[in-house]
């Protein structure tokens, strides 16, 4: 069975900083990806970025950005120029390359607050 | 908005009623899917359909819930005689299976408060 692990419960950075959330898993399959969404206060989840496990370029998506290392399993990701309107849960999430469901596996979220 | 809709977003009942949640995907979407997330949780899979057909159901899912799809558009998740157990935030999401296509969007959840 899958796991994510996420051991970060709270972080605080402030505005315009840089700010890395961790996240490690645990499988047995070689194939996967690897997802962050953010779920801002009292609003629907959104994804942020995804990294196919089979690409060894990190993806990067404007201001966020992935460290993935497939050898450690190891997720995670860095948000440049923090913006007060980052300010929400992120949760990391795993699913198997070849699945017949599609399912997402994710941890237990950060809670990241940008202060002014 | 992500374009999934989900009714009521809040619920409060009492303890031994029945619930019923529905959920309105993105229209072209051919998955849908259910979540439970509790507080200071991630999500965790419930169940899933393609198009109307439930294919697989979590061990978290017990016989006082059930699910339905009807016609593959809208879906409905139903708690019987509701447990204080069962209050969370319930997340529905849906997917295109497409090549290339692995986003879920997730509507606002219903949150079930029981008494």
């Amino acid at each position: 069975a899958q796991t994510v692990t996420q051991s970060q419960p709270e972080m605080s950075v402030q505005e315009a900083e840089t700010v890395t959330l961790s996240c490690t898993y645990d499988t047995s399959e070689n194939n996967y990806y690897l997802f962050w969404y953010k779920q801002p206060p009292s609003r629907q989840m959104i994804l942020v970025i995804r990294q196919e496990a089979y690409k060894q370029q990190n993806a990067t998506e404007n201001r966020f950005s992935v460290n993935f290392q497939k050898a450690a399993k190891s997720f995670s990701l860095k948000i440049s120029d923090s913006q007060l309107g980052d300010t929400a849960m992120y949760f990391c999430a795993f699913m198997k390359q070849w699945s017949n469901t599609g399912k997402l596996i994710f941890g237990q979220g950060t809670t990241l607050q940008v202060k002014p | 908005d992500t374009g999934v809709s989900q009714d009521p977003r809040h619920k409060i009942t009492k303890r031994g009623q029945n619930v019923t949640f529905r959920c309105d995907p993105i229209s072209e979407h051919n998955r849908l899917y259910w979540y439970r997330q509790t507080l200071g949780q991630g999500p965790e899979f419930l169940t899933y359909f393609q198009n109307e057909a439930q294919l697989e159901k979590s061990r978290l899912l017990s016989d006082r819930f059930s699910a339905e799809r009807p016609k593959g558009s809208f879906s409905t998740l139903e708690i019987q005689r509701t447990e204080q157990g069962d209050s969370a935030m319930y997340l529905c999401a849906s997917r295109l299976t497409r090549q290339g296509t692995h986003e879920q969007y997730f509507g606002p959840g219903t949150r079930l408060t029981v008494t």
